[in-house]
């Protein structure tokens, strides 16, 4: 699977739109950028993925630039709850890989 | 509540002790992962059991060992642990039918050894 880099932490106004950053640049055609997060000493939570289109739901959207070397992930309008360590993963989906490689992921604190 | 259950949500037990992690899932995925997730470090995978059947073990210790009597549970043995064992043990589940693969996760069980 691609290696994505984040950085390590971020800082965000309550109401604000929160930009999270990733990037990949070795991603391959067949690998999709996923996006999850952990709330503190919570299991992970999935969020949102994709391929090459940007995709929305109910709690983000995901934006992959066209060369798919990097992606965003917006939170609309982050709330205190959505303080987290956010974690972008990217991995070919077959049934013969299933396991979720996780790094260190960017640290989002929502200010109140 | 994400659909994935698990038992204890704490433990503490010393090096010599035998202990069993449970996780139940009601989702009706088919495959199902042990993850540990140290202090300061990244989720590390565990197993994969697939349909029942162990499909990827990570180069871990036999002082761990997973069982996975049917698609809903999976228990992780532990026996003659060391302190640096210490963890947030996390279970997760997903549908293993080739495609997206969203895993769902349980809340963990925080292990500490003495």
């Amino acid at each position: 699977d691609a290696k994505t880099t984040q950085p390590t932490s971020m800082d965000c106004a309550e109401g604000r739109a929160a930009n999270l950053p990733c990037n990949h640049s070795t991603i391959s055609g067949n690998e999709y950028v996923y996006w999850y997060r952990q709330i503190h000493s919570q299991g992970p939570q999935y969020i949102i993925h994709g391929l090459k289109n940007n995709e929305t739901n109910e709690m983000a959207s995901l934006i992959i630039t066209e060369d798919r070397k990097s992606s965003t992930l917006i939170l609309p309008h982050a709330t205190l709850r959505d303080t987290a360590v956010y974690y972008c993963i990217v991995r070919v989906v077959d049934t013969g890989r299933r396991a979720l490689t996780f790094g260190s992921g960017t640290r989002l604190q929502v200010q109140p | 509540e994400t659909g994935v259950t698990q038992t204890p949500r704490h433990l503490v037990m010393g090096m010599t002790n035998k202990k069993s992690l449970k996780c139940e899932q009601h989702l009706g995925h088919n495959a199902m992962y042990w993850y540990k997730q140290s202090a300061k470090k990244p989720l590390e995978l565990m197993f994969v059991y697939s349909l029942e059947e162990r499909v990827e073990n990570n180069s871990v210790p036999s002082r761990f060992s997973p069982e996975c009597p049917n698609s809903s549970h999976l228990f992780l043995h532990l026996h003659t642990l060391q302190p640096e064992d210490s963890a947030l043990y996390l279970c997760a589940s997903s549908q293993d039918s080739g495609s997206y693969n969203e895993q769902f996760f349980g809340p963990g069980t925080r292990l500490t050894v003495l």
